[in-house]
Formats: structure tokens, C-alpha cells, sequence
């Protein structure tokens, strides 16, 4: 059974575009973790969320974190190119669990 | 600071043959993790150490197993190969609880004919 659910699964934009990514969880976790993968490397650490009602910001990148600790999303403003790549969300109670994914494409 | 490393990068073996996988993790980190990633899918989890002890396990067969040093690097064995366990094998480490995030290395491919 998959705890965390991704959508889409694919998302293609032109640059400059902004777009959202949604994670959403059956279960409540320690914390919820964004990784950005690209081909044949590991997953790298976007940001870690754990208090309901959370927005972080990284730059260009919004991460919300519903008010029940079950839901996510990762906005991204004015896409660039280098934002290509697989997202990622995971629960954190020690073990990570994963989604399947939403792979990005940013068309120059 | 160096990051998480593994080796080797890159493996071919062929089915039957055992495997084994090295992780180091980021200096200071105590706790390991390895995770199965196969084409098209999240990685899964296969096990955790802190402290040389096993703190958890996933839905993987008895083929696979792992230890932890006293150094905290970690080594990961699977025996018996079966094609279906050719994959992006990752190791994670992390500082302390699931409030960090964890920190992953580059992997290794495996490949099983």
C-alpha cells in the first residue's frame, strides 16, 4: 500500500512558467521531507517540514504543509531549467517512505 | 565536509552470485539507512543502524542483510541474486531524528544478468 501519494506524475513547462507539486499522505508522520533527484544520483535534501500549517521558502521554491500534517506542496516560481528532475516527497519516522514521484521537465 | 560516498558505483553481476555494498557517512553521522531503487519508482527501504545496532528493517527478503562499523561506515550484502534485484542502491545517513532530513549518497548501480 502506498502511504504517500504524488501528482502528477509528469509535468512539463516552459521556462518562466510556475508549477505545483502535491503529496499526499494516508498516514501522519515525525516529518515530511522534499528531495529533488536527477538521473543516475542520489536524492538530494530540499527541505524537512514537521509543524501543520508550515510554509518554507528556498528562493524560487514554496513548501506548504497542511494544517493535518497529511498533505504537501511544492511550488516553484519562474522556472528555470536546472529545476529539471525527479521530486520527491517522503514521511520521516526514522525510515523514509516514499512517493513514486513527479518528474519535472523545464523546456528552455 | 564530504559528503555521503558508496562503493563501488557501478556493479554487473549475474543471477545466484552475492553482492556487497559500502557506504560511508557524513562525519559525525551515527545513523545509516539503505534503500532499493528501481526504474520509475521512490526508493524503498530495506534498513537502518544507529549505533551498529539494526533499528529497522523493510519488506526485503533474508537474502539481503547489512552490518555497521565502529566507524559508523555500513556494508550492505544480498546473496543469491535474482535479476529482479537489479536497481540504484542508495545509503543515507543523518545526524540525529526524524526531524532532520537525510542525506544520500550517489548510489550504486547494480545490474544482475
Amino acid at each position: 500500500t502506498q502511504l504517500l501519494e504524488q501528482s502528477p506524475q509528469f509535468l512539463s513547462i516552459q521556462e518562466g512558467e510556475n508549477l505545483t507539486v502535491y503529496c499526499n499522505s494516508s498516514s501522519v508522520f515525525s516529518s515530511l521531507q522534499w528531495y529533488r533527484q536527477e538521473p543516475g544520483e542520489g536524492p538530494v535534501l530540499l527541505v524537512t517540514v514537521v509543524t501543520g500549517g508550515e510554509v518554507k521558502k528556498l528562493k524560487r521554491l514554496t513548501f506548504q504543509f497542511g494544517d493535518a500534517r497529511k498533505d504537501s506542496s511544492l511550488h516553484i516560481t519562474a522556472a528555470q531549467p536546472g529545476d529539471t528532475g525527479l521530486y520527491l516527497c517522503a514521511g520521516d519516522d526514522y525510515k523514509l517512505s516514499f512517493g513514486a514521484g513527479t518528474t519535472v521537465t523545464v523546456r528552455a | 565536509d564530504a559528503g555521503v560516498t558508496q562503493s563501488p558505483t557501478h556493479l554487473i553481476k549475474t543471477r545466484g552470485q552475492h553482492v556487497t555494498l559500502r557506504c560511508s557517512p557524513i562525519s559525525g553521522h551515527k545513523s545509516v539507512s539503505w534503500y532499493q531503487q528501481v526504474l520509475g519508482q521512490g526508493p524503498q527501504f530495506i534498513f537502518q543502524y544507529y549505533e551498529k545496532e539494526e533499528r529497522g528493517r523493510g519488506n526485503f527478503p533474508d537474502r539481503f542483510s547489512a552490518r555497521q562499523f565502529p566507524n559508523y561506515s555500513s556494508e550492505l550484502n544480498v546473496n543469491a541474486l535474482l535479476l529482479g534485484d537489479s536497481a540504484l542502491y542508495l545509503c543515507a545517513s543523518r545526524l540525529a531524528g526524524p526531524q532532520q532530513g537525510q542525506y544520500f549518497g550517489p548510489g550504486t548501480r547494480l545490474l544482475v544478468l
